[in-house]
């Protein structure tokens, strides 16, 4: 069975201080990764897709890569407005997209 | 704003009851997609509709029924509500229907089982 597993749950970072988030996944027929961006009550919001091992993608402070097995999205000099829940999903052979759980991203001044 | 239109943001009513919630797919989206997020079990894919016809179907339970209409606006009837049932649904759009780009999500719908 398909499974997405993020980790950690929750991350509490000092403005400035870089870390990273995993997304570990098994699915069968992977056709893309994604990460997304929730703020509280709203709507993901699509970040990146990931197609094949070895790719990355980065949008200012964030930068998305992909193995065979799993995902990382590092965040680099994070600030405030950076706090949010990152959701990682795959799209298997079917076309069907599973969401992991979601790290939540706390950033303070 | 993402393009895709959720009515009503909140809505609140009792248990066995039938509540309806209404997407609106971003303009040119062909494909329209319902997730239930709750606290404990993240976002679950419901239901899949392209040009009006059912295209995948995930865990929805038989109480939960959709539809997308002519003019691809969709909606998603709950019905006999259990307290279990409060949660964020989200209807996400999509141009295609196997679709290998990222899904439009709108701001959801959110439930409350009293």
């Amino acid at each position: 069975e398909d499974q997405v597993t993020q980790s950690p749950e929750a991350l509490r970072l000092q403005e400035g201080e870089s870390s990273s988030l995993n997304c570990s996944y098994t699915v069968s027929g992977l056709r893309g990764l994604f990460w997304y961006r929730q703020d509280p009550g709203k709507g993901p919001e699509f970040l990146f897709t990931l197609y094949s091992a070895g790719e990355e993608k980065e949008k200012e402070r964030l930068k998305a890569t992909l193995t065979k097995k799993e995902s990382f999205l590092h965040i680099t000099a994070p600030k405030p407005e950076d706090s949010a829940t990152y959701l990682c999903a795959v799209r298997r052979y079917d076309y069907k997209l599973s969401f992991g759980a979601g790290t939540t991203v706390t950033v303070r001044a | 704003d993402s393009g895709v239109t959720q009515t009503p943001k909140h809505l609140i009513t009792a248990t066995g009851q039938r509540v309806t919630l209404r997407c609106s797919p971003r303009s040119g989206d062909l494909s329209v997609y319902w997730y239930q997020q709750s606290l404990d079990q993240g976002l679950q894919f419901l239901i899949q509709y392209y040009n009006g016809e059912e295209r995948a179907k995930g865990n929805i339970l038989e109480r939960f029924s959709a539809q997308q209409f002519p003019d691809l606006h969709s909606e998603l009837n709950l019905s006999s509500l259990e307290l279990g049932d409060s949660a964020l649904y989200f209807c996400a759009s999509s141009v295609r229907d196997r679709e290998l780009g990222g899904y439009t999500f709108g701001s959801g719908t959110r439930l409350t089982v009293v």
